[in-house]
């Protein structure tokens, strides 16, 4: 059972233009998610973060939104630039019992054209 | 300030033996957590170790796997007789004690081969 699903498994965007990831979850306990990203043969790296007591957070092109009523969250990368072609997990968690296990999706691999 | 560090890299083993991948994790964390990426699937959660302790290790197969993390040294995921169906990625990640949201770091991961 996928709680956390990225149904999108590629997306390909023009250089200098929006990408727009989009990841779905179904556990309401879940309080705080987290966007990485990832590189051929290499770990994934942390990118933005958020809180469920907030809607948006933003950090330079990054922006992800969260609607806990819909149990959805996006992330906005503006503008767009080769160097952000990677894959994109969407990964949550909830803070019971203080364990940090963090749930993931499947990945969207971004592809971003010159 | 170095990441969290993984060694080795690249891993290749024959069918019944082990495998010890090892992990720093970043200067100042005392939470390491072990995940694997199997081929053509998404990163699962195995173990959640803090110091001498086993938090969670409810994503570790019931046999063959093991994990510590000891008061001196890195973290150990020891694999044992291993089996083709182990080839996979495993990368460890770590973070700070306290409660400073649940970001964590991962190492650049092992790449185990088993053939």
């Amino acid at each position: 059972d996928q709680q956390v699903k990225q149904n999108s498994p590629s997306l390909s965007v023009q250089e200098g233009r929006i990408s727009i990831l989009n990841c779905d979850y179904t556990n309401s306990m879940f309080d705080y998610f987290l966007w990485y990203k990832k590189y051929p043969a290499e770990g994934p790296t942390f990118l933005i973060s958020i809180s469920s007591i907030k809607d948006k957070n933003e950090d330079g092109r990054f922006t992800v939104f969260l609607n806990k009523s819909a149990k959805h969250l996006s992330l906005h990368i503006v503008p767009s630039q080769p160097g952000d072609s990677a894959v994109y997990f969407c990964a949550a968690s909830t803070n019971a019992g203080n364990n940090r296990k963090l749930i993931w999706g499947l990945g969207t691999s971004l592809g971003v054209n010159p | 300030n170095a990441g969290v560090m993984q060694n080795p890299r690249h891993l290749v083993r024959r069918r019944g033996q082990e495998a010890r991948l090892r992990c720093s994790p970043m200067k100042g964390h005392s939470h390491v957590y072990w995940y694997r990426q199997l081929p053509e699937e998404g990163l699962k959660f195995m173990v959640y170790l803090q110091k001498e302790n086993i938090i969670d290790e409810s994503g570790m197969p019931k046999e063959r796997f093991s994990a510590e993390f000891p008061k001196e040294g890195p973290s150990i995921l020891r694999i044992q007789q291993v089996v083709r169906g182990d080839s996979a990625a495993y990368f460890c990640a770590s973070s700070p004690s306290g409660s400073s949201g649940n970001t964590i770091y991962f190492g650049e991961g092992s790449w185990l081969t088993v053939v």
